[in-house]
């Protein structure tokens, strides 16, 4: 399997702009996360989907911020307009909720810097 | 919310040496996990812990469920060059897959 498979690595945008992170969970995952990184906050959960329904979208930071998976093999995570606070990596990661763990795996992350 | 203490948040080794970090929750767990980051990756599970008390071994790492369910350790041994990274502590609460709070995360550089 190939793994967690996020598009693009990185993203340079100017401020007002609408970015799209793109997202393919491994295989038979039924949990979809996503994640952002920054120095000051380190990992934040924004939104996850159990078969591809929204369970808790309490992480995302402002109505800029919207996330869709129109089917499991595919995630969005949109931020319209975008603003230079929103530079961070981007992280998708999926999971399979099996008896023994729930294990998550990361994508590599997508870069994103607004300028 | 949940608020998670890791430490030390950096740290400098020689290798071969022992290294040990631990994390600290404000209230209880049900999970806790134990993530290393490579730079420019994503981040990879070490260590799953599911029972307070647990203590639980991964080739050179070993990790710890504290009896409180609010506190977690990390412990490297024989440090090589390649555990350079970013450790990051994880608190769950409950079986199921719901909110995974994420530690600040400790970097460690091991100086060959």
């Amino acid at each position: 399997d190939a793994g967690v498979i996020q598009s693009p690595r990185h993203e340079v945008t100017e401020m007002g702009q609408e970015v799209t992170l793109r997202c393919k969970p491994i295989s038979g995952h039924d949990y979809l996360f996503w994640y952002r990184q920054t120095m000051m906050r380190g990992l934040e959960l924004l939104i996850y989907f159990n078969n591809n329904v929204p369970i808790d979208d309490s992480g995302m930071p402002e109505d800029r911020f919207s996330a869709k998976m129109p089917n499991a093999s595919f995630s969005t995570l949109k931020i319209q307009p975008s603003e230079p606070r929103d530079s961070a990596v981007y992280f998708c990661a999926s999971s399979f909720r099996g008896v023994g763990g729930t294990e998550a795996f990361f994508g590599q992350g997508t870069r994103l810097t607004v300028v | 919310g949940q608020q998670l203490n890791q430490s030390p948040q950096s740290m400098f080794i020689q290798e071969g040496e022992d290294v040990s970090m631990n994390c600290t929750s404000s209230s209880i767990f049900n999970t806790w996990l134990w993530y290393k980051q490579d730079p420019g990756e994503g981040p990879v599970l070490l260590i799953a812990l599911y029972k307070a008390g647990e203590l639980t071994s991964n080739g050179r790492l070993t990790a710890q469920f504290g009896i409180t369910r609010k506190d977690s350790f990390l412990n490297i041994s024989a440090s090589i060059p390649s555990d350079v990274g970013i450790y990051f502590c994880a608190g769950q609460l409950s079986g199921g897959y719901q909110k995974v709070t994420f530690g600040i995360g400790t970097k460690l550089q091991v100086i060959p």
